[in-house]
């Protein structure tokens, strides 16, 4: 298994290019999200899909559209970059949606993470 | 929202005991705990939720305190690959979203 993985892991943009970072899981996990993670910080939460054919926006949604292709592929699209979305970009996934996670059970694993940079 | 994590860096030598707080103001379905090393991925180490007990993960347990929305990681006989930065990742109830926090560095020297 590989787990989750993203491509691209590197990423130069110009101010106004559009990107569309991918995101793969074979977990058979119904859930999956994208994270930021800006230098020194914590994990925010941008969009999230709890199952195939749902999505949801999280923390911080602006400048960002996602699709969930099938249940296995989850893309995140900057239509128009801007400096302020330099960061690194994760992908995790996870079995269970939130407010349905058990005892017991694990919760997100994580890609190895694109990182973006908007001139 | 974001949950309030403490000591933000402790340095250990090996052998010592550690536990770093995560704190909510609001109220929490769950509470989960990851170890990213630099560079990398968060690692997923374990979740709690509410009207749960303790947990525990090798020498890393874990407990949560509904009525004060509060959370701690013990790490005992700290190892130096337990090195990174951990953060709590909260499920404030009803929301259906997780919203980290800002993390706690921890170094294990030789």
């Amino acid at each position: 298994n590989a787990g989750v993985t993203q491509t691209p892991k590197f990423q130069v943009l110009k101010t106004g290019q559009s990107m569309t970072l991918q995101c793969a899981q074979d977990m058979n996990h119904n859930s999956m999200y994208w994270y930021r993670q800006d230098p020194g910080m914590g994990l925010r939460l941008i969009y999230y899909s709890a199952s195939e054919g749902t999505t949801d926006k999280g923390e911080v949604p602006n400048g960002y559209n996602v699709s969930r292709l099938n249940k296995r592929e989850f893309s995140l699209r900057l239509e128009s970059a801007a400096p302020s979305q330099t960061s690194v970009y994760f992908c995790a996934s996870s079995e269970f949606a939130p407010g349905q996670a058990e005892v017991g059970t694990d919760t997100q694993y994580f890609g190895p993470g694109t990182r973006l940079t908007v001139l | 929202q974001q949950p309030v994590q403490s000591p933000q860096a402790v340095i250990l030598r090996e052998g010592e005991d550690a536990v770093i707080n995560c704190s909510s103001s609001k109220a929490l379905y769950s509470v989960h705990w990851y170890r990213q090393k630099h560079g990398e991925a968060p690692v997923f180490l374990m979740i709690l939720l509410k009207g749960g007990e303790q947990k525990g993960h090798e020498k890393i347990s874990a407990s949560f305190n509904e009525k004060k929305q509060q959370s701690s990681l013990y790490l005992t006989a700290s190892q130096l690959s337990y090195s990174g930065t951990y953060f709590c990742g909260t499920e404030i109830s009803g929301t259906y979203k997780y919203i980290f926090g800002t993390g706690t560095r921890l170094k294990v020297l030789a």
